[in-house]
């Protein structure tokens, strides 16, 4: 069975430093691989999606980049983390049906 | 723009009481609509999605296209329906990410 790994599950940074969240699949090939963020009062929101190995969609621009270096492997990264990069990061693939979530990554920036 | 409103972000009932969280969505072409659940301590998760249309713990969800609206229902309400509820939008099945409401947050009470 498929199963999604994301860590770490909490991370503190402070402002200025850089940001590398991991999200793994195992179990299926050639996923979409999807990163969201859920911010208190302002649901789930898109960040970048990817059909493929090095194809990455952004759908908001912000101080944050994704990477896919292996087909299973989802990254969400910064240079330089901003007070506003705080909130609860959400990894997700899909393959022909539908979403399933990691369990989370909750980002304070101090 | 595609979009998913959720009007109330906190819904209380009585347990047995029925329940119906709202949900309307702005999309001018063929919509697939998804309701998704996160229960304390746990990941975001599937709960029903629209072509299906089956009974998932009880709820439904009918497409409404005249009214652009796919409102989850339950008859009778248990506390174990406590949860955090979205409702999602898909352009069209397979790669098209999805467009999340804000969520609307279910207390049975008992």
């Amino acid at each position: 069975s498929q199963t999604i790994h994301q860590w770490p599950a909490t991370l503190v940074q402070p402002v200025g430093s850089p940001l590398s969240l991991e999200c793994t699949v195992e179990g299926t090939s050639n996923p979409n691989l999807y990163w969201y963020r859920q911010a208190a009062g302002r649901g789930l929101q898109l960040l970048f999606y990817s059909v493929g190995i090095g194809q990455i969609s952004s759908e908001v621009p912000q101080n944050l980049s994704a990477s896919r270096p292996q087909d299973r492997q989802f990254i969400l990264s910064s240079k330089k983390l901003l007070l506003s990069d705080s909130g609860f990061y959400l990894c997700a693939w899909s393959g022909i049906g539908p979403l399933h979530f990691g369990n989370g990554t909750r980002l304070t920036v101090t | 723009a595609q979009r998913v409103t959720q009007p109330e972000k906190l819904l209380s009932v009585f347990k047995g009481a029925p329940v119906e969280l709202k949900c309307n969505y702005s999309y001018s072409g063929s919509p697939e609509l998804f309701w998704y659940v996160q229960y304390s301590r746990q990941r975001l998760q599937l709960l029903l999605r629209h072509i299906s249309r089956e009974s998932i713990k009880g709820f439904t969800a009918d497409l409404n296209k005249g009214e652009t609206s796919f409102h989850l229902k339950k008859p009778f309400a248990q506390e174990e329906d406590s949860a955090m509820y979205y409702c999602a939008l898909a352009l069209n099945s397979g790669n098209t990410p999805l467009v999340f409401g804000k969520g609307t947050r279910l207390s049975v009470i008992a």
